[in-house]
């Protein structure tokens, strides 16, 4: 089963406005972390914003704040007044804090276009 | 000067031949992976180590070896490579202590077997 699931493959902005990208997981340990990282044409992954499981508030960075909503396991990410160097793929990723390796279990991604 | 640095950042190579990336950081963090991302399957764990005397497998690490030179040191080997090991490999660190584990990765190696 796909622990975390980006349903919006692409999206299209205007500059200036806000967007928001969609994320859902699926996981039975109580203790967990979501992450969004940003990924450019150029291909680095660049890590945006994290939110823990027991974290009471959402949590922000600068124009991008994690809307995490836990008894309907999403966490999506909002990103205020679009700029064009918005335009990437964003990943969700989530670490389940019980299990051994510490790895991230990644979405498939939203390819971002911020338009003019 | 990046926290994270990945060496080659691009390399194109022949069916089973030996090639090793590598990774260097200056973050000081403990923790070090690697991924590889193939298209539509976002990222996929190799190996990673929690120190430098311990190193575990990931979901894919059949084609796969690695070695933890130094603290800041995490080196990946394909030994003989193949066609389907042509993919996007990054790097990541991570700190136990520190906002909540998170890993920040390298630049990326992109790498084609032909």
């Amino acid at each position: 089963a796909q622990k975390i699931t980006q349903t919006q493959p692409g999206m299209f902005v205007q500059e200036k406005e806000a967007v928001t990208l969609d994320c859902t997981y699926d996981t039975s340990d109580p203790s967990y972390g979501l992450f969004w990282y940003k990924q450019p044409s150029s291909g680095e992954m660049i890590f945006l914003i994290y939110q823990g499981s027991y974290d009471q508030q959402n949590a922000t960075e600068g124009r991008y704040s994690l809307n995490f909503q836990k008894a309907r396991k999403s966490a999506n990410l909002v990103i205020s007044a679009s700029q064009l160097g918005d335009s990437a793929m964003y990943f969700c990723a989530m670490r389940e804090n019980g299990g051994a390796t510490n790895k991230l279990i990644f979405g498939t991604g939203t390819l971002l276009a911020v338009q003019p | 000067d990046a926290d994270v640095t990945q060496t080659p950042r691009n390399r194109i190579t022949k069916t089973e031949k030996r090639i090793m990336l590598e990774c260097s950081q200056t973050k000081g963090h403990d923790r070090m992976y690697w991924y590889r991302q193939d298209p539509g399957l976002g990222l996929r764990l190799i190996y990673y180590s929690f120190d430098v005397k311990d190193i575990n497998k990931g979901e894919i690490s059949d084609g796969y070896s690695v070695s933890r030179q130094a603290q800041a040191k995490f080196s990946l080997s394909l030994e003989s490579a193949i066609p389907n090991q042509t993919a996007l490999y990054f790097c990541a660190t991570s700190d136990l202590l520190s906002g909540g584990d998170t890993q920040y990765f390298g630049p990326g190696t992109r790498l084609t077997v032909l």
